[in-house]
């Protein structure tokens, strides 16, 4: 069974880079899309970017200036940075698994709050 | 960007009850659209993908249906379990987009 396992800061201040890390257990890693998603309080479901396991990357226009999706297919893991954070990137961000035009697993989930 | 809209926004039924929403796009994405159920705090689980394909483990309770712009996700008897908030979301282009979300209560 294929599970997602993420990590990283939750409380950051303004203008501080977002830092998120995600496992990858049981299943190929490659033949897939690596996603990062969030959600406001509150609110419905962003979508940030992905990479594959060559290392081609898609991102959320609106964000791609300040985003970097990266992977490391020694460990199963990829990575999501995110620069100069503000309040309005107070989210639960999730990484999740795009198989084809789907996203068929996610992690748990990430509250990330950024204050002043 | 494609832009996803659903409706309603917000749906009361009750068990036993069938209840369908809608999610347009705001142009054509062939049959690349799925649907997703979260429950408060959790994760969204994949229901439907390319617009009518049952996932697996998903009680066939749940259906989809549509082409193009228009689609539908039908849930035909609704149990407890039911009741959480469905997003559409399309994969036909990038950047990915989701629908605003319907949140399903009990009446």
């Amino acid at each position: 069974q294929v599970q997602l396992q993420q990590w990283g800061a939750g409380q950051l201040k303004s203008s501080e880079i977002l830092s998120l890390t995600c496992v990858v257990y049981g299943g190929s890693f490659s033949g897939y899309y690596w996603s990062w998603i969030r959600q406001p309080p509150g609110k419905g479901l962003e979508w940030i970017g992905e990479i594959n396991h060559s290392g081609s990357t898609n991102c959320s226009p609106s964000l791609k200036s300040r985003v970097t999706i990266s992977i490391d297919t020694s460990k199963n893991q990829f990575s999501l940075k995110l620069i100069s954070v503000t309040a309005a990137d107070t989210a639960v961000y999730f990484c999740a698994r795009r198989l084809s035009a789907a996203i068929d697993f996610w992690g748990q989930g990430t509250l990330v709050t950024v204050s002043s | 960007d494609i832009q996803m809209t659903q409706s309603p926004s917000s749906l009361s039924a009750s068990v036993g009850d069938k209840v369908t929403i809608t999610c347009r796009a705001s142009q054509s994405i062939s049959s690349y659209l799925n649907w997703y159920q979260q429950k408060l705090g959790k994760a969204p689980k994949l229901l439907i993908f390319a617009a009518s394909s049952l996932q697996s483990g998903v009680p066939s309770r749940f259906s989809g249906r549509g082409s193009g712009t228009d689609f539908t996700l039908t849930i035909s008897s609704l149990q407890p379990e039911d009741f959480a908030t469905y997003y559409c979301q399309q994969s036909s282009s990038i950047p990915i987009t989701f629908g605003q979300g319907t949140r399903l209560e009990i009446k």
